[in-house]
């Protein structure tokens, strides 16, 4: 049975502070890794996808790692802002495209 | 100019109703999907299609159906809707079926009274 795992579930920092949520996955077989986030309300935004022969992508203050054989994946966002605040969701692919999503970890930046 | 869209946006209706939510994509991707948010904010999903043709059904009720007249459109309809029908629909897109990024509409959150 897939399972994919967030930890914390939520988190409260400063403005400024670098951070990392954590994402665990059990399926050996995924294609690729994706993180999304979503404000309240409202739909699901990708940030970044790393396929399963990448170690890392990034795109501006966000980096993702994946570690296929821990079954692991992290973001690390640099710098937060209050404009971060949202649910940060992680999810793997496997067959046929199929997402199965973590619960998500609740970002709130203080100014 | 919005990439996968949904409509509509809020639904609210009775139980035994029987409603549609539609969801159309102009990115040219062949693959779409449908997901369901429960009231804990867990995503999971419900069907994916695959150049019109149905690919993952994932032990969903039949009394939820889905459509597909072409690639840019996978329509969800859903026959006696029960109070736990109450959910965020989210509608996705990807180029294949592969190891592509998946592209979310705004979603239509249903609520059954």
């Amino acid at each position: 049975k897939q399972e994919v795992t967030q930890i914390p579930a939520a988190l409260s920092v400063p403005e400024g502070e670098n951070l990392v949520l954590n994402c665990s996955f059990t399926d050996s077989a995924i294609y690729n890794l994706q993180w999304f986030r979503q404000d309240p309300g409202k739909g699901l935004t990708s940030l970044l996808l790393i396929q399963s022969s990448q170690r890392e992508q990034t795109s501006g203050r966000l980096n993702a790692s994946l570690d296929k054989s821990s079954g692991r994946s992290t973001l690390y966002i640099a710098a937060s802002q209050p404009g971060d605040s949202a649910t940060y969701l992680c999810a793997e692919c496997t067959s046929y495209g199929k997402l199965t999503f973590g619960q998500g970890t609740i970002l709130t930046v203080h100014p | 100019d919005t990439a996968v869209s949904q409509t509509p946006k809020y639904l609210v209706t009775q139980m035994g109703n029987d409603k549609s939510i539609k969801c159309e994509q102009n990115l040219g991707h062949d693959t779409m999907y449908w997901y369901k948010q429960d009231s804990k904010k867990f995503l999971k999903i419900m069907f994916s299609y695959n150049n019109k043709e149905l690919i993952i059904n994932e032990t969903v009720p039949n009394r939820f159906s889905p459509k597909s007249p072409d690639k840019a459109h996978l329509n969800l309809h859903i026959n006696s809707l029960e109070l736990g029908d109450s959910a965020v629909y989210f509608c996705a897109s990807s180029q294949d079926i592969g190891s592509t990024e998946a592209f979310f509409g705004q979603g239509t959150r249903l609520t059954v009274v």
